[in-house]
């Protein structure tokens, strides 16, 4: 089955500093990509997602970035504010019967003012 | 809309009892999962749903079952309760299949001791 690595499970920034998060997975057919903000003590939220036939997307101050050769990708927080900081995930899935979700371990930033 | 919703939010049980955790969502969604968190992990997946009538197991769905009461509400049972079912569990769902977004629900904390 898939498998997705998290890296790093903790990030400490400076407000203003940009902060990245990364996440490899295993299965080549995976094909759809999700980040989720999790703060403490609330559920997943979707903040952005890529699908495997981009190679980037942004939103505001998040960006993510697709590597499917290499089988990794990124998140990307530019000029992070206290209000980021929370535990992020990243998740793979493929396009199939039921479109299950294969989490990260999770990386808990924390932006200080 | 309320989105999806889950029953109880907070839960203690002994060892050897049991409990059904209830989920409906009202977003005419297809699909519907079952989550665990573990204090510190992401999210792992216990069972699915792909379309009404259908369950299927996964990754961890070992001393679980679930019920498909119809398009709405996606049910899980513990049918004897043990200390390493202590965990936060979410509820979510999604349209279709195929890369799209996936609702949670508030989550239940469930303790057994």
């Amino acid at each position: 089955g898939e498998n997705v690595e998290q890296h790093p499970s903790t990030l400490s920034v400076q407000e203003g500093d940009s902060a990245v998060i990364k996440c490899t997975y295993s299965d080549s057919a995976s094909n759809y990509f999700p980040w989720y903000k999790q703060e403490l003590g609330k559920r997943p939220q979707l903040i952005i997602d890529i699908r495997s036939n981009v190679g980037e997307k942004k939103d505001q101050r998040i960006a993510v970035t697709l590597n499917k050769t290499a089988k990794h990708f990124s998140l990307h927080i530019t000029e992070t504010q206290p209000e980021d900081s929370a535990v992020y995930f990243c998740a793979a899935s493929k396009a199939n019967a039921g479109n299950m979700l294969t989490f990260g371990g999770g990386t808990r930033l924390m932006v200080k003012p | 809309n309320a989105g999806v919703t889950q029953t109880p939010k907070f839960q203690v049980l002994k060892t050897g009892q049991s409990m059904t955790l209830q989920c409906a969502q009202d977003m005419n969604h297809n699909s519907m999962y079952w989550y665990r968190q573990d204090p510190g992990m992401g999210l792992r997946l216990i069972y699915y749903s792909a379309s009404e009538g259908t369950t299927d197991k996964g990754e961890v769905p070992n001393g679980y079952n679930v019920s498909r009461l119809n398009k709405r509400e996606f049910s899980l049972r513990l049918e004897s309760a043990a200390p390493s079912q202590t965990s936060v569990y979410f509820c979510a769902s999604i349209q279709r299949g195929g890369g799209y977004e996936q609702y949670f629900g508030p989550g239940t904390r469930l303790t057994v001791t």
